[in-house]
């Protein structure tokens, strides 16, 4: 059974940081990977998916990495801002039709001015 | 461009009582369709799933069923609630061959058993 692992549970950094955003899962044959962000009381949106075949995505200051032999990805956020404040979630989705995914339990990220 | 939405947006509940909660898409065909769960402390959680028209699968055993009854519309329901249903409900899409192949989530109904 795929588990999905993020760490850190939650992370404080001051306004301008680079950061780097943890997500380890166990089975390895994954179809891909997405990264999503929630803010408190809504829904999820999505930020970036990396398909197996590919090793990192970017669009604009994120940048996703995806090792799938050792079972990790990252997601790396460039010079944080207070707008990024949110709950970062990776899921992971298995090579069978369906599409479902297997989610982290998240990063809860506050960025402060 | 595609919407989805849910309903309601907070619903309180007495221990026992049915529930129904609702999603709909818009701007798309034959969508997959998909119910989670987000627990408190706990991660989100596959509860249902739906390929078409009456097609549902079932992730997890529990109390709760899922209808499709149109192409575009998906129910959450139950017929007595536990405490445990308590929590944050999301409806999710994806269509799968689009090329980006990514779930697009609906705002989330909170549910709160008492």
């Amino acid at each position: 059974k795929q588990e999905v692992t993020q760490i850190p549970a939650a992370l404080s950094v001051p306004e301008g940081e680079n950061l780097v955003l943890n997500c380890s899962f166990t089975d390895s044959a994954i179809y891909n990977l997405q990264w999503f962000r929630q803010d408190p009381g809504k829904g999820l949106t999505s930020l970036l998916l990396i398909q197996s075949s590919q090793r990192e995505q970017t669009s604009g200051r994120l940048n996703a990495s995806l090792d799938k032999s050792s079972g990790r990805s990252t997601l790396y956020i460039a010079a944080s801002q207070p707008g990024d404040s949110a709950t970062y979630l990776c899921a992971v989705r298995p090579p069978r039709a369906g599409n479902m995914l297997t989610f982290g339990g998240g990063t809860r990220l506050m960025v402060k001015p | 461009s595609q919407t989805i939405h849910q309903w309601p947006a907070t619903l309180v509940q007495p221990v026992g009582s049915p529930l129904s909660l609702e999603c709909t898409v818009e701007g798309t065909s034959n969508p997959n369709l998909y119910w989670y769960r987000q627990a408190a402390g706990r991660g989100l959680q596959l509860l249902f799933y739906s390929v078409g028209i009456g097609q549902i699968s079932s992730e997890v055993p529990q109390n709760l069923s899922a209808s499709r009854p149109q192409d575009r519309q998906f129910i959450l329901s139950s017929k007595k609630l536990l405490l445990s249903d308590s929590g944050f409900y999301l409806c999710a899409w994806s269509v799968l061959g689009s090329g980006t192949d990514t779930q697009y989530f609906g705002p989330g109904t909170r549910l709160t058993v008492l």
